[in-house]
């Protein structure tokens, strides 16, 4: 079974409106990690947003808040007052338990953001 | 910002050659990673390194690979004879601290290693 799913090859927003990028995780472990990375065509791996198993609100890192909802396994990634710049890869990952170093990344969402 | 530099940007290389992809971590990190993400697939993790050795290291983190930090400074993945599956983007990756499920990562730009 996969252990992060992004169901969304591709997402097309207008700038300025909200986008919602999905994500899906499995584990058994009680303490994880969620993340979010963007990768704009330039390829670089830009660290946008985290959320622990533990937390019990809901992240935000200014235009991007992580809408996590636990018994459902989703970590989805919303996108507000979308810029063209927001035109990336978006990679969701997993760090899994205590006693790891890695992320496992799910396969990605190309966001494109039109005028 | 401070920032992981990963040089070269592109290396091309022959099958069967020995590679050394170069990385330089953020200065006051402590935990150093590879990552790979071959054409139009997930980001795939190879091995972390902490106090001068590895930590953990993947299935793909065969005998052809090791890692090593030389100087204090650089941190660098060697591919012993390299593979046409080998070809793909290597991004290093750097964190003050590791283990817990909080740190961020933060990556380099990306060496993209072509082998022909």
């Amino acid at each position: 079974a996969q252990k992060i799913t992004q169901t969304q090859p591709g997402m097309f927003v207008q700038e300025k409106e909200a986008v919602t990028l999905d994500c899906t995780y499995d584990t058994s472990d009680p303490s994880y990690g969620l993340f979010w990375y963007k990768q704009p065509s330039s390829g670089e791996m830009i660290f946008l947003i985290y959320q622990g198993s533990y937390d019990q609100q809901n992240a935000t890192e200014g235009r991007y808040s992580l809408n996590f909802q636990k018994a459902r396994k989703s970590a989805n990634l919303v996108i507000s007052a979308s810029q063209l710049g927001d035109s990336a890869m978006y990679f969701c990952a997993m760090r899994e338990g205590r006693g790891t170093d890695k992320l496992i990344f799910g396969t990605g969402t190309r966001l494109q953001v039109f005028p | 910002e401070p920032e992981v530099t990963q040089t070269p940007s592109h290396q091309v290389t022959q099958m069967g050659q020995e590679v050394i992809l170069r990385c330089v971590p953020i200065s006051n990190h402590l935990y150093f990673y590879w990552y790979r993400q071959i054409l139009g697939q997930k980001v795939e993790f190879l091995v972390s390194f902490y106090n001068n050795e590895i930590s953990e290291k993947s299935e793909i983190f065969d005998d052809q690979f090791s890692v090593e930090r030389p100087d204090g400074s650089n941190f660098t993945l060697k591919i012993r004879s390299t593979k046409l599956e080998d070809s793909a983007m290597y991004f290093c990756a750097s964190t003050p601290w590791g283990e817990g499920a909080n740190e961020k990562l933060f990556f380099g730009s990306g060496t993209q290693l072509s082998v022909l």
